[in-house]
């Protein structure tokens, strides 16, 4: 079974403060991403990474950054949290470019 | 217009009854598709991709469409677990992967 797993299911955080989500999976997959999911606007992506170190934009990249130095481990970085970043934070894998993607539970991140 | 559609629903079905619904995609360069079912408060899961020849697992079985750009899934005998959100996913590459905003269901007993 293929197994995403994220650092924290629920993190409140206060405005200012930076904040790391850490992602990890252990099926050995080359794509990783980052999404936040909103009530009626969906899942949005944030960044993704198809190799280590390398990382390109989504859709929605502002306010945040990424690391991946190790081929398992995908994190997302809020350099300065907003309320505005309040959201459900979903971390996925994926073995192949066009292959189906793997969800982690998801982070609830509360900013106040 | 949106690069995938969903019906929002709410689709409120019997329990045993046949439901399907429908997903349009407007990139013909889409190379996969996927549904994903997710409950509430909790992450998307895989329920099946879909081929072009269509494929069933169970009770469910979904449709690819080209020609007219859309893909479908129909839920046979529909349980009470059955309700959730279903979300329809195209993908053509890499970071090209569009999530619908998905149909809500509720079997009702």
């Amino acid at each position: 079974d293929v197994k995403v797993t994220q650092s924290s299911r629920y993190l409140v955080k206060r405005t200012g403060e930076k904040v790391f989500l850490e992602c990890v999976q252990d099926m050995d997959h080359e794509n990783m991403f980052w999404y936040r999911q909103d009530p009626g606007l969906g899942l949005r992506l944030i960044y993704f990474s198809y190799d280590v170190k390398m990382k390109e934009k989504g859709d929605i990249p502002e306010g945040y950054s990424v690391s991946r130095e190790k081929k398992e481990r995908f994190s997302l970085i809020l350099e300065s949290a907003s309320t505005n970043q309040t959201s459900m934070y979903l971390c996925a894998s994926s073995p192949l470019s066009y292959g189906e993607q793997y969800f982690g539970p998801g982070t609830r991140l509360t900013v106040t | 217009r949106k690069e995938v559609e969903q019906d929002p629903g709410p689709f409120n079905v019997p329990e045993g009854a046949t439901v399907a619904f429908n997903c349009t995609y407007s990139n013909s360069a889409s190379q996969s598709f996927f549904w994903y079912r997710q409950d509430c408060r909790k992450e998307p899961k895989l329920l099946m991709s879909v081929y072009s020849s269509g494929n069933e697992d169970g009770r469910f079985t979904a449709q690819l469409n080209r020609a007219s750009q859309y893909i479908s899934l129909l839920i046979r005998d529909s349980k009470l677990s059955d309700s959730a959100t279903y979300l329809c996913v195209a993908r053509r590459g890499d970071d090209k992967i569009i999530f619908g905003k998905g149909t809500r269901l509720h079997i009702l007993p």
